[in-house]
C-alpha cells in the first residue's frame, strides 16, 4: 500500500512568488493534515481536512496560505505571495480515525526555501 | 495553550548504551501520545503510541515508553542503542478535546557513535 506522498520534494522560490504544494494521502483516509517545521523550531499544525471540508484551520499563519482538498482526495497548499519566513519543511499526514484512535501517517515533506 | 516539551535537544551516546528521552505535556485531560522518529533522509515514522490501557507501551526496534499520568510524562527508552538509532525523535500529543491535531515537542537529535 502506498504511503503519503508529497510533491515537490524541494522548492526554491523568490520572495513574492507563488508556490503550490501537493499531498496525496493514503487511499481511503478521510483525514488529511498539514504541518510545518520552520528551521530550529518544532513541527506545528496548520490545518485538518475531513474529506473535502476544513475541520480545523487554527494553525494557518495568515491569509497568504490557502489549502484545498477538492473531491476529498489530494490536497494542495498554496502560498501567495511567499515571504522569507515561510521557508521550512511542510509535512502532510493522513489518518483514518477509529473511535478514540487517530494514528497519523506522514509524508516525506516538501522543503520550501524562499530567497 | 497546550505544549509539549522534550528535555534534550541533542544526545550523543555510544553503541550499547541505554537511551531515555524525556517528554512532558501540559494538559490535564484525555490525551493520545506518540513518539515519531525521523532517520536521516527519511520521513517521520511512528515508533509507538498510547491510546489507553497499559501505560507501558512497546514499539518497533526495541523502543518502549511509559505514560505516567500524574507526571504528565511519556518518556521513551531503549536499553541498548545501535548506530542505526541515529535519528531525530519527536514526542507528540493529541488532545482529544482539541480535535485530531498533533502538538509536537521540539525534537531530540540522537547521535549514536559506533
Amino acid at each position: 500500500e502506498a504511503g503519503v506522498t508529497q510533491f515537490p520534494s524541494h522548492s526554491v522560490i523568490e520572495k513574492g512568488q507563488t508556490v503550490t504544494l501537493r499531498c496525496d494521502p493514503i487511499s481511503g483516509h478521510d483525514n488529511l493534515y498539514w504541518y510545518r517545521r520552520v528551521m530550529g523550531k518544532e513541527i506545528k499544525f496548520l490545518l485538518h481536512f475531513v474529506k473535502e471540508s476544513k475541520q480545523d484551520e487554527s494553525g494557518m499563519p495568515n491569509n497568504r496560505f490557502l489549502a484545498e482538498r477538492t473531491g476529498g482526495t489530494y490536497s494542495t497548499l498554496k502560498v501567495q505571495p511567499a515571504e522569507l519566513e515561510d521557508s521550512g519543511v511542510y509535512f502532510c499526514a493522513s489518518s483514518q480515525v477509529w473511535g478514540n484512535r487517530n494514528e497519523q501517517f506522514f509524508g516525506p515533506g516538501t522543503r520550501l526555501t524562499v530567497l | 495553550a497546550q505544549s509539549v516539551s522534550q528535555h534534550n535537544h541533542h544526545v550523543i551516546l555510544s553503541e550499547a548504551a541505554s537511551l531515555e528521552l524525556g517528554c512532558n505535556y501540559s494538559y490535564g485531560g484525555t490525551v493520545n501520545l506518540f513518539w515519531y522518529v525521523q532517520y536521516p533522509g527519511q520521513h517521520l515514522q511512528l515508533l509507538l503510541k498510547y491510546f489507553s490501557g497499559d501505560p507501558l507501551v512497546k514499539g518497533i526496534k526495541g523502543f518502549e515508553a511509559e505514560f505516567i499520568k500524574s507526571k504528565f510524562s511519556f518518556n521513551l527508552r531503549k536499553p541498548s542503542v545501535q548506530w542505526s538509532d541515529t535519528a531525530e525523535y519527536f514526542c507528540a500529543v493529541n488532545i482529544k478535546a482539541a480535535g485530531n491535531k498533533l502538538t509536537f515537542g521540539g525534537g531530540t537529535r540522537v547521535l549514536v557513535k559506533p
